[in-house]
């Protein structure tokens, strides 16, 4: 039982490359979600799913797409990385309105 | 809209002391979920301690121990016999009914030896 995995763990883009963060889960969680913090502060909703084909838009959503093909994964696609993007990006995973499960975070900065 | 408040941005505890991070939040609802996480400078997000709105009593977990004090709409993580690896950010988060968390600002913890 791997938890919240994501890949990968840094990552450095030049402005206007796109690229797609990995987030995979094996404890069945129909509830995932992407993050974003940013230096010093909180984490701030990216997007959301609450089960495969179903997603929504968070706090933060512009500049970024999700889709939900399995229950599993749940990768983030960057369209065209801007230095406003560099941060630390967490997924997560829960059932229910019960604990969330976050990943390790994945570093990236844009140059 | 549900709203989480840490009023204290940084707190300092000497080794072996008690302290006290404080939370407060706003919510119509009666039945939610409460957490407290850690961020350690590793960035990763490890969860201390939940409390279930519904129970009465309050969370413990070996030396965290929550005081929920509902009707405030308060929710305060004590640690004791504070470690030097208990050193971090702490963040207070509340479930909403469309199931995303609401977070706090975090509050950082240092130790002092």
């Amino acid at each position: 039982n791997a938890g919240v995995t994501q890949t990968p763990k840094f990552q450095v883009l030049k402005t206007g490359q796109s690229m797609t963060l990995q987030c995979a889960q094996d404890m069945n969680h129909e509830y995932m979600s992407w993050y974003r913090q940013d230096p010093g502060m909180g984490l701030r909703l990216i997007h959301y799913s609450v089960g495969a084909g179903i997603t929504d838009q968070g706090e933060v959503p512009n500049g970024y797409n999700v889709s939900r093909s399995t229950t599993e994964d749940f990768p983030l696609r960057l369209l065209s990385a801007a230095p406003s993007q560099t941060s630390v990006y967490f997924c997560a995973s829960k059932g229910g309105k019960d604990t969330q499960y976050f990943g390790p975070g994945t570093r990236l900065t844009v140059l | 809209a549900q709203t989480v408040t840490q009023s204290q941005p940084e707190m300092s505890v000497q080794e072996a002391e008690t302290v006290t991070l404080s939370c407060t939040y706003d919510t119509s609802e009666s039945d939610y979920y409460l957490f407290w996480y850690k961020q350690p400078p590793s960035r990763q997000m490890i969860l201390v301690i939940r409390q279930e709105a519904y129970k009465q009593q309050n969370a413990t977990e070996n030396r965290f121990s929550v005081n929920f004090q509902k009707a405030a709409k308060s929710f305060s993580l004590k640690i004791s016999d504070s470690q030097l690896g208990d050193a971090a950010m702490y963040f207070c988060a509340y479930i909403s009914s469309n199931y995303q968390l609401i977070w706090g600002a975090g509050t950082k913890l240092i130790i002092k030896p």
